[in-house]
């Protein structure tokens, strides 16, 4: 079984258009975050849920919009998507949201390709 | 692959040779370090970490070295397999804050 997935794999959408990204994990994890990973391989946190609870929220414009239905989902909506979304966007979760030596689970990836 | 075109760091090694990845963190008070391995095509793998008490530790193949008086993390990889190759990267937490990622390293193995 998947620990944690997320779909779509492949997003190619027009600028402008509205997507969400889906994230569910099966590890009775408490907490859960989005990571954005540029063409340069970097990975940068975006948002993090505890419980359904926003706890983390970096500088990311307001077009992205996290939504968590229950502990175990977390997804993406994006509004007006720009070129410079594309990326690929990480799910990761966690079993508790502060505790030292957490290991975070990350999905297989969302490629998000604008044009 | 995916790592063409991109400016990380690589590091080629033969094949059963021992690999080092290091790697400079930025944040004094950072108490919990991780090193993730992220294969083509997938998300990061968690593969070892170390608390700020400690100095060195040791998994399967892996072990991690911190020095905190200059702020440095390695990973050393012993007798490196074909399918070590992946870009490897560390990350720093303060406290169970978030996780902030290094640059990541390129890990080439030549059979």
């Amino acid at each position: 079984d998947t620990a944690v997935s997320q779909t779509p794999k492949y997003l190619v959408t027009q600028m402008g258009n509205d997507k969400s990204i889906k994230c569910e994990q099966n590890l009775g994890h408490d907490t859960m975050y989005w990571y954005k990973q540029d063409s340069k391989k970097f990975l940068k946190i975006m948002f993090s849920y505890n419980n359904k609870e926003l706890i983390i929220n970096e500088t990311v414009p307001n077009r992205f919009s996290p939504k968590s239905p229950d502990k175990a989902h977390l997804n993406l909506h994006i509004n007006s998507l720009e070129l410079g979304d594309s990326a690929v966007y990480f799910c990761a979760s966690t079993q508790t949201a502060a505790a030292l030596g957490e290991t975070q689970y990350f999905g297989p990836g969302t490629r998000l390709l604008v044009l | 692959g995916e790592s063409v075109g991109l400016h990380l760091p690589t590091l080629s090694v033969q094949e059963g040779d021992n690999s080092i990845i290091n790697c400079a963190y930025s944040n004094s008070a950072s108490d919990y370090f991780i090193w993730y391995k992220q294969e083509s095509g997938k998300g990061p793998q968690f593969i070892i970490d170390i608390r700020s008490n400690m100095d060195k530790r040791q998994g399967q193949r892996v072990t991690v070295l911190l020095n905190k008086t200059v702020k440095h993390l390695s990973l050393q990889i012993a007798a490196t397999q074909p399918g070590d190759s992946a870009v490897y990267f560390c990350a720093e937490s303060e406290y169970g804050n978030k996780l902030v990622f290094g640059a990541g390293t390129i890990l080439r193995v030549k059979s």
